[in-house]
């Protein structure tokens, strides 16, 4: 079963341009983490957001997380061609070591 | 460091036929988790190696099975298969335990097509 859901599923956007996604999950967590997939490939970590934490940076990424909400948002600023991938937001389930991933944003960044 | 290596990358079966894939972590990593990526699916849990034992199992009939080494290399295997089978298989490495235990190191993914 998903435990997060990302919102909108595709976004088309010019290069330069900020990019925004959001994800929803259901359970408590103690963390969520934002993954991003190049066509095809393997899935590369990002970023992690503590549940004691309301907001991340890691360069041209800035991470909030509202856990009363239960929902996340990743910005990529000055969003590059480079950046045209799909994004996961991903979060631990029932406890566990066990890490749940939603749909998937769909970005593509325009040159 | 080698980052998480998977194997074969693209490989074809038959209805029927079983298959086996194999995952080897990243040097220090002691847990392995496998992934079922379709487009209709998504990403779908299949299950979580620690110390050569499963610590978590998806939602997947019994036809799908793994297993740990003690060098913690990881194999999964498919018997019977489905054309709905056909899928990218992917594995993740990670701690398993302390600072960054579910921080997974994905490998490329081995895709499977089933006729």
């Amino acid at each position: 079963s998903q435990q997060g859901e990302e919102d909108p599923q595709a976004l088309s956007i010019q290069e330069g341009e900020n990019a925004t996604m959001n994800c929803s999950y259901k359970t408590s967590i103690n963390n969520l983490q934002w993954y991003r997939q190049n066509s095809g490939r393997g899935l590369v970590h990002l970023i992690l957001i503590r549940s004691n934490e309301r907001e991340k940076h890691s360069g041209r990424l800035r991470v909030t997380l509202d856990t009363s909400k239960k929902s996340s948002s990743l910005l990529i600023t000055a969003s590059r061609a480079a950046d045209t991938a799909s994004y996961f937001c991903a979060s631990p389930q029932g406890g566990s070591e066990k890490l749940v991933f939603g749909k998937g944003t769909k970005l593509t960044v325009n040159p | 460091k080698a980052g998480v290596t998977q194997t074969p990358r693209y490989l074809i079966k038959t209805r029927g036929q079983q298959v086996t894939l194999s995952c080897s972590p990243i040097s220090g990593h002691r847990s392995v988790s496998w992934y079922q990526q379709t487009p209709g699916q998504g990403l779908q849990f299949l299950f979580e190696y620690f110390s050569e034992t499963q610590r978590n199992k998806g939602n997947f009939p019994g036809r799908f099975s793994g297993r740990q080494f003690s060098n913690s290399r990881s194999e999964m295997n498919v018997s019977t298969l489905e054309l709905g089978d056909s899928a990218l298989y992917l594995c993740a490495s990670s701690p398993g335990r302390g600072a960054g235990a579910n921080v997974l190191t994905f490998g490329a993914g081995s895709r499977l097509t089933v006729l």
